[in-house]
Formats: C-alpha cells, sequence, structure tokens
C-alpha cells in the first residue's frame, strides 16, 4: 500500500516570491509521481507528472517538481507566484505494475496555496 | 479534444434515495475511475473500470456500484443515501499506454448534497 504526505497545509505567500510545496511518499514498488491543482469549484487539472528519466519536471504554468527516490520526495516549486496560483495543489501516487492498483491515485490531503498581494 | 464530462453537476437528494452520476471520458480512453472528495477524508478511491470490467475497487461500502458501457462512458450509483455521502464525486479517465503511467484527467466533479 502507498501514502501520501503533504507537510504543509496551508502555505501563505506573497506575490511574485518563490514557493515551494512538500510532499513525500511512502511504497513498498515503484510508483509513478503526479502534482494536481484544483481551483474552488472545479476538478482536478494534471500539473505535472514524474514517470521515468530525469528527476527535474517541470509542467504547466512555470510549476516544476524534483523527485528524490532517497528522500521518497516530490516537492513542487514555482520560482515566482501569481495571484491567480491561488488554489489548492495535490500530490499522487500511483503503482508501476498494475495489479491491485488499477486506476488508482492515492492522494495526499492537499495544500491551500494563498498568494496574497 | 473535448475533456471529461459529468453529468449532473449539482445534485440534492434526501436520505435513503438513491443517486446515479455519470462519466463521460476523454475519446479514446477506456480507463474510467471514481473518487469521492470530502473535507474530513480528502480524496478517496471508489473503483476503476476498464472495456467495461471494474478492475479495482476501493473500500466502499456495497451501496456504491458502478458500470461501465461499450463506449466506455460510467456510471456510479449510491443506494440508500446517507448523510455522509454528502460530497464531491471526481471521474477522471485515462488512456491506459505501458508507461504513460496511465495519468488520470479529470472532469469538473458532481456535487451530491444529501439531506
Amino acid at each position: 500500500a502507498q501514502s501520501v504526505t503533504q507537510l504543509d497545509s496551508q502555505v501563505p505567500v506573497f506575490e511574485e516570491a518563490p514557493v515551494e510545496l512538500r510532499c513525500n511518499y511512502s511504497s513498498s514498488v515503484s510508483v509513478y509521481l503526479f502534482w494536481y491543482v484544483q481551483y474552488p469549484n472545479q476538478g482536478l487539472q494534471l500539473l505535472l507528472k514524474y514517470l521515468s528519466g530525469s528527476t527535474l519536471v517541470k509542467g504547466i504554468n512555470g510549476f516544476e517538481a524534483e523527485f528524490n527516490k532517497s528522500q521518497t520526495s516530490f516537492h513542487l516549486r514555482k520560482p515566482s507566484v501569481h495571484i491567480s496560483d491561488t488554489a489548492e495543489y495535490f500530490c499522487a501516487v500511483s503503482e508501476r505494475a498494475g495489479g491491485t492498483s488499477y486506476g488508482k491515485l492515492t492522494f495526499g490531503q492537499g495544500t491551500i496555496l494563498t498568494v496574497h498581494p | 479534444k473535448a475533456g471529461v464530462t459529468q453529468t449532473p453537476r449539482y445534485l440534492i437528494k434526501t436520505r435513503g434515495q438513491q443517486v446515479t452520476l455519470s462519466c463521460s471520458p476523454i475519446s479514446g480512453h477506456r480507463s474510467v475511475s471514481w473518487y469521492q472528495q470530502t473535507p474530513g477524508q480528502g480524496l478517496q478511491f471508489l473503483f476503476e473500470y476498464f472495456s467495461e470490467t471494474q478492475r479495482n475497487k476501493g473500500n466502499f461500502p456495497g451501496r456504491f456500484s458502478g458500470r461501465q458501457f461499450s463506449n466506455s462512458r460510467s456510471e456510479m450509483n449510491v443506494s440508500t443515501l446517507e448523510l455522509g455521502d454528502s460530497a464531491l464525486y471526481l471521474c477522471a479517465s485515462s488512456l491506459v499506454v505501458a508507461g504513460s503511467g496511465e495519468t488520470q484527467y479529470f472532469g469538473p466533479g458532481t456535487r451530491l448534497l444529501v439531506l
């Protein structure tokens, strides 16, 4: 079984400042890693994903994340945030091999990012 | 390409009733997963269907069921509604190609309120 821990439930930041949203995971098998964003009253939008290869992954809206296998982390970063980045962000994992984890994402509890002017 | 669509977007039911939610995946996607999102429990996996077969199921009571049709559209049903079933129900579809990580794309959700 996998689990995902998002270390901060809320992150306030000023506009144009850098931000890091932290995510740690636990799994007995290899995983794929994802970050999703949810704006109020909307579904989840994929920001970026790590499947294999380079551990630094770039996504939409200027976000990037780095996979660290030894620390089982997948932190999300943005060098300069905008008011429009205010939303809830979810880290998620899925097992690489199907079996009992077909179609299943395991999510963290979410981090609410609030960007202040 | 059109995204994942879910109908209805909002629903109000009373305890004891049943409800059916619908999901149309992205064209060409054959896997559909369902999730329940609540403030207390967060995002929890309900079940997944691929080629009309349930391949995986989360830890929910039997009142929660689903099915998938030959065109990959999916429905989920909740019978004997309880107050605790009030939630945002999200559907996601994926392509299921080796090495793709079965990346899931989500619909806007159906918000269910049980009174």
